[in-house]
């Protein structure tokens, strides 16, 4: 089984409008983390946000936010307000056991292509 | 601040030829390094990663292989290329003490192999 799937290749959005783009995850483990990356045409990752399963409340950065809902075992980021240079492709992934040890590998999934439009 | 380096930034190699892309940290030290290959439309598969000088951890088996001489340095290599090698190589770091164990991630190496 994918320990991380994101089921939408590819959405739209209209300018200065909300998304979200979905991931579910699959472990075991009661202590992990969850990233988002966006990665332009550049090829460049960028790491968007982050949220430990210990964390009580949702990771918010700026224009994104994580809707984390851990019984569903989902991580969802949100964007708010989207901006032509949001258009990017967008992967969501899982850490494996508790930070700050030796659990250094991250799982990515497939990813979602995002395009703004004006 | 920190700042990761990876070149070439691309590459067109012919099938059976060696290889050899380097990626090199500033900024920190003792890092965890990372290399990853994404093939078109697809996600990051780990291929190496390493903890520490001569420390190297294989993910995939195949007829790559990778290197860390130096603390920052990260050396991915073959000795002779498939077509199947093709793709989008990203070298990564990540800080032993940081809460997140968040990677950072270079620009990136395009490798074509005819």
């Amino acid at each position: 089984a994918q320990k991380i799937t994101q089921t939408q290749p590819g959405m739209f959005v209209q300018e200065k409008e909300a998304v979200t783009l979905d991931c579910t995850y699959d472990t075991s483990d009661q202590s992990y983390g969850l990233f988002w990356y966006k990665q332009p045409s550049s090829g460049e990752m960028i790491f968007l946000i982050y949220q430990g399963s210990y964390d009580e409340q949702n990771a918010t950065e700026g224009r994104y936010s994580l809707n984390f809902q851990k019984a569903r075992k989902s991580a969802n980021l949100v964007i708010s307000a989207s901006q032509l240079g949001d258009s990017a492709m967008y992967f969501c992934a899982m850490r494996e056991g508790p930070s700050g040890g030796s659990n250094y590998k991250l799982t990515f999934g497939k990813g979602t292509l995002l395009t703004v439009n004006p | 601040s920190q700042t990761i380096h990876q070149w070439p930034a691309t590459l067109v190699q012919p099938v059976g030829s060696p290889l050899s892309l380097e990626c090199t940290v500033e900024g920190t030290s003792n890092p965890n390094l990372y290399w990853y290959r994404q093939a078109a439309g697809r996600g990051l598969q780990l291929l190496f990663y390493s903890v520490g000088i001569g420390q190297i951890s294989s993910e995939v088996p195949q007829n790559l292989s990778a290197s860390r001489p130096q603390d920052r340095q990260f050396i991915l290599s073959s000795k002779k290329l498939l077509l199947s090698d093709s793709g989008f190589y990203l070298c990564a770091w990540s800080g032993d003490g940081d809460s997140y164990n968040e990677q950072f991630f270079g620009p990136g190496t395009r490798l074509t192999v005819l």
